[in-house]
């Protein structure tokens, strides 16, 4: 099993729709969550941390349930520009060290 | 650009043949870390570094590989005897303890490999 599991893509969605993805994480121990984004052929790039009581960013929505173990990540009203690969991420603690991601899930936006 | 800088952006090479990377992290950041990335996959981590000193190697990393911070800011990654399986995106990132609790880490625009 792995690490950090989410839902196999790809979602595609007409721009406007709201979309949700989910991840699980093995590690009872993992501290600290990420979501990262991943362009076509680029870097990871940090889209939000993860707060034990959810957090927002405009459009943005993470959720934590340290019980399920479970991660998602919530898309509103979709554009163009949201179309990447969204990595969910998880730590093993808070004092650094490797982050252990996913597989990612492809997302693409059609006008 | 003050980003995490990778050199070279893509390397093809022969099976067989050593190759060697370099990653510049930010320049106040004191953690870099190796990730390699294959397709359709997300990264998968190698090693890291804390200052000069390699604090944690992945089962990954084989003997073939091999990286250094000798001086605490730049690293490099090589490998040697290079196999087909080797080809894949080469990531590196870097952070800061004084975000300690965060983690955050910043990744470069990484080094594609192809091994022929």
């Amino acid at each position: 099993r792995k690490e950090v599991e989410q839902d196999p893509g790809p979602f595609n969605v007409p721009e406007g729709a709201t979309v949700a993805f989910n991840c699980t994480y093995s590690n009872s121990a993992s501290q600290s969550f990420f979501w990262y984004r991943q362009d076509c052929r680029k870097e990871p790039k940090l889209l939000m941390s993860v707060y034990s009581s959810g957090n927002e960013d405009g459009r943005f929505t993470a959720q934590l349930n340290r019980a399920s173990q479970y991660i998602s990540l919530l898309i509103r009203d979709s554009k163009l520009s949201d179309s990447a690969t969204y990595l969910c991420v998880v730590n093993a603690n808070n004092q650094g060290g490797k982050l252990i991601f996913g597989q990612g899930t492809e997302l693409s936006v059609k006008p | 650009d003050t980003g995490v800088s990778q050199d070279p952006r893509h390397k093809i090479t022969k099976r067989g043949q050593n190759v060697t990377f370099r990653c510049d992290p930010i320049s106040e950041h004191n953690r870099l870390y190796w990730y390699r990335q294959t397709l359709g996959q997300g990264p998968e981590f190698l090693t890291y570094f804390q200052n000069e000193a390699q604090l944690e190697k992945s089962r990954l990393l084989s003997n073939r590989f091999s990286a250094e911070r000798p001086k605490g800011s730049f690293s490099t990654l090589e490998i040697q005897r290079t196999e087909q399986g080797d080809s894949a995106m080469y990531l590196c990132a870097s952070s800061s303890t004084k975000q300690l609790a965060k983690n955050i880490q910043y990744f470069g625009a990484g080094t594609r490999l192809s091994v022929l």
